[in-house]
């Protein structure tokens, strides 16, 4: 199985100022057609996950452009530029490339 | 507009087993495979498998390989999660998920709570 390992687990900001998230894979996302299954989700408490970003940097329908993700083979990266109260939550990546998918532990972002 | 709508909560004992429904609706049913994922209280995500409503074609993650077992009715657009042989590490809230995963289109999340 893929292992995805995020860094920091938890992560205090100060809201306007910039929040990123590291996710690294123990093997490469990308896939034979050429994508990386790279996506990133938000859950805030007794919600499902929301989908944010998905084949690394592509933006979910609805998804402020405060959002963006970047990074390639094992390396990724979820970066907030200006971060506002409702972003408080959890951060996960997971990854898509290989059965079984698999998910980072989880960062809480606090303020 | 597309939704995924979700069973109730549900208690079990030790060794017996649950049976979680997901039904679609706004959309055209056996076109997406549908996702299964849980969460115990606390702890990460869990993908379990998926199945093709069309089809009923299935891959399970090994971890559950002979508990589990995905179903569905394509007559009233649902699919069903049943897990057997509980244990109290089974306590989780069971999502389903349309495809491609992950997707916008998430069912409410279902608690099963395994207790003697």
């Amino acid at each position: 199985d893929i292992v995805m390992t995020q860094t920091p687990l938890s992560s205090p900001v100060t809201l306007g100022q910039p929040a990123s998230i590291s996710c690294r894979s123990s093997q490469s996302l990308e896939k034979g057609d050429g994508k990386t299954y790279l996506s990133w989700l938000q859950q805030r408490p007794g919600q499902p996950p929301r989908p944010l970003i998905y084949q690394i940097s592509k933006r979910f329908p609805g998804v402020p452009d405060r959002f963006s993700g970047s990074g390639a083979g094992t390396d990724f990266t979820l970066t907030i530029s200006r971060v506002e109260a409702e972003d408080v939550g959890v951060y996960l990546c997971t990854q898509a490339t290989q059965f079984p998918f698999t998910f980072g532990q989880g960062t809480k972002l606090e303020i | 507009q597309v939704q995924l709508v979700q069973s109730g909560p549900e208690v079990r004992k030790p060794g017996v087993s649950v049976k979680v429904s997901c039904r679609g609706s706004g959309y055209t049913f056996t076109t997406y495979d549908i996702h299964w994922v849980r969460q115990a209280t606390g702890q990460g995500l869990e993908w379990m498998g998926w199945m093709n409503p069309h089809t009923g074609n299935t891959d399970y993650a090994q971890k559950f390989q002979g508990r589990v077992t995905m179903t569905s009715d394509t007559s009233i657009n649902t699919a069903y999660l049943e897990l057997s042989s509980l244990t109290s590490e089974d306590t989780a809230v069971y999502y389903c998920a349309r495809a491609p995963f992950p997707s916008d289109f998430w069912g409410q999340g279902t608690l099963v709570t395994v207790s003697s």
